[in-house]
Parts: C-alpha cells; structure tokens; sequence
C-alpha cells in the first residue's frame, strides 16, 4: 500500500535558521503530494502541493519539490520565524483499491526560539 | 466563505452518554470527512461522504454514526463511547472525494470519562 516516512520530531530551532523536514513516499501510479501544517489547538491547513514529477510547490516562504527518482518531497525554509512553530504532515493522495485516499506521514513538531 | 465550521469545540462525556458533533461548510464541496487524531499522531480516516452519501467507512465502530443531512453539514452521533475513544475530531471537506485538497475544522476535542 502506500506510505509516508517523515524525519522524526522534534525539531527545535533558532529564528533565521534553515529549515528542512525530509519526507520520503512510496505509492503506486502517480500521487499527488502535499504539506501541510497543524498550529496548536487548530485544524490542519494546506501548506503547498505538487501534483507532478519536478514541481515545486511554495507558500509562505516554504518549498518543496517532487522528485520522483528519489520518492521525496522535503520541507525547506531560508530563515523560519517564531510563528512557524507548529506540526508538520507529509502527505500523498493515490489511488487505494478503486478510491484516491489521502496517506499522512507521522507528522515532526517543529518549534522555533526567539 | 473558506472556512469549515465545526461545534463544539471541547466535549466531555460519559460512558452512557448520547452527543453529536457538527460541521458545516458553505463552499459548495461534495466531499466530506470526518478524520480522528490522537496526540502527537496523524489523522485517521473514519468516514467519507460524497454527494451527501456515505462512501468510505474506515471500519469504524457503531459507535459512532455519521449523518450528512445535506450537502453542507456533517454530523457525527455518539453513543456508548470508551475512553479510548477521547481524540480530537476533524471534520474536513474538498470540492470532490478525490482528496486533492482537503479544508479542515479546527476540530471537537472529545474527553469520555
């Protein structure tokens, strides 16, 4: 079936430093892929997607790029901020039997330090 | 109106108690889910509805019983619940059941004593 390996949390992290959430995918045919991100107390929010090989999606200041060679689709920021602390997901969207299902990763909690 | 509206947002309950847990969305989505986190954990798929029918059942105890009354609300009807069952629940939507974006609530925290 499909599946969604993301780095292992926490990440904890100084204001201006780089950020990079590496999540790895395994799915048949051609997923969709997707961040998004969950604050605390709150729902999860589309962060960005890429629906094809060697798309990036970008929100935000944050990045990602699909890579099909590599089955990955890492989070990356230049300078994160104090606000961005919150739970990351991975997630891809592949057929599963006749239906699209979405497949979240683990989720890594990212907190940042003024 | 790009918003999914969940009520309530804290639940506390017994054992023998009946509640709901409601959701509304006035986007003009035709899909619907109900989703189950634990903490620290991803969310889990319980039920899915598309077109206002129950199309994914994620072999959810009954528990739990969905209603999609119409196309902009979802309800979630408990009953005899465990407390195992204590979560956050998220309601969610997307214009298709294709998953390809999903809107969420900000969730009903549910505590079963």
């Amino acid at each position: 079936g499909n599946s969604v390996t993301q780095m292992e949390g926490p990440v904890t992290l100084s204001e201006e430093a780089f950020l990079t959430i590496n999540c790895t995918y395994t799915a048949t045919g051609y997923p969709s892929l997707f961040w998004y991100v969950q604050y605390p107390g709150e729902g999860l929010q589309l962060l960005l997607k890429a629906t094809k090989a060697d798309d990036k999606g970008s929100n935000k200041g944050f990045e990602a790029t699909y890579r099909k060679e590599t089955t990955s689709f890492h989070l990356e920021k230049g300078s994160v901020q104090v606000s961005d602390s919150a739970v990351y997901f991975c997630a891809l969207s592949a057929l599963e039997g006749s239906a699209r299902q979405l497949t979240f990763g683990s989720g890594t909690q990212l907190t940042v330090l003024p | 109106d790009t918003e999914v509206t969940q009520t309530p947002k804290h639940l506390v309950m017994g054992m023998t108690n009946k509640k709901s847990l409601k959701c509304e969305q006035h986007m003009g989505h035709r899909a619907m889910y109900w989703y189950k986190q634990k903490a620290k954990k991803p969310p889990e798929l319980m039920f899915v509805y598309s077109y206002e029918k129950l199309s994914i059942n994620e072999s959810v105890p009954s528990r739990f019983s969905p209603e999609c009354p119409n196309s902009s609300l979802l309800n979630l009807h408990l009953h005899a619940l465990q407390p195992e069952d204590s979560a956050l629940y998220l309601c969610a939507s997307s214009l298709r059941d294709s998953n390809e974006k999903l809107f969420f609530g900000s969730g009903t925290q549910l505590s079963v004593l």
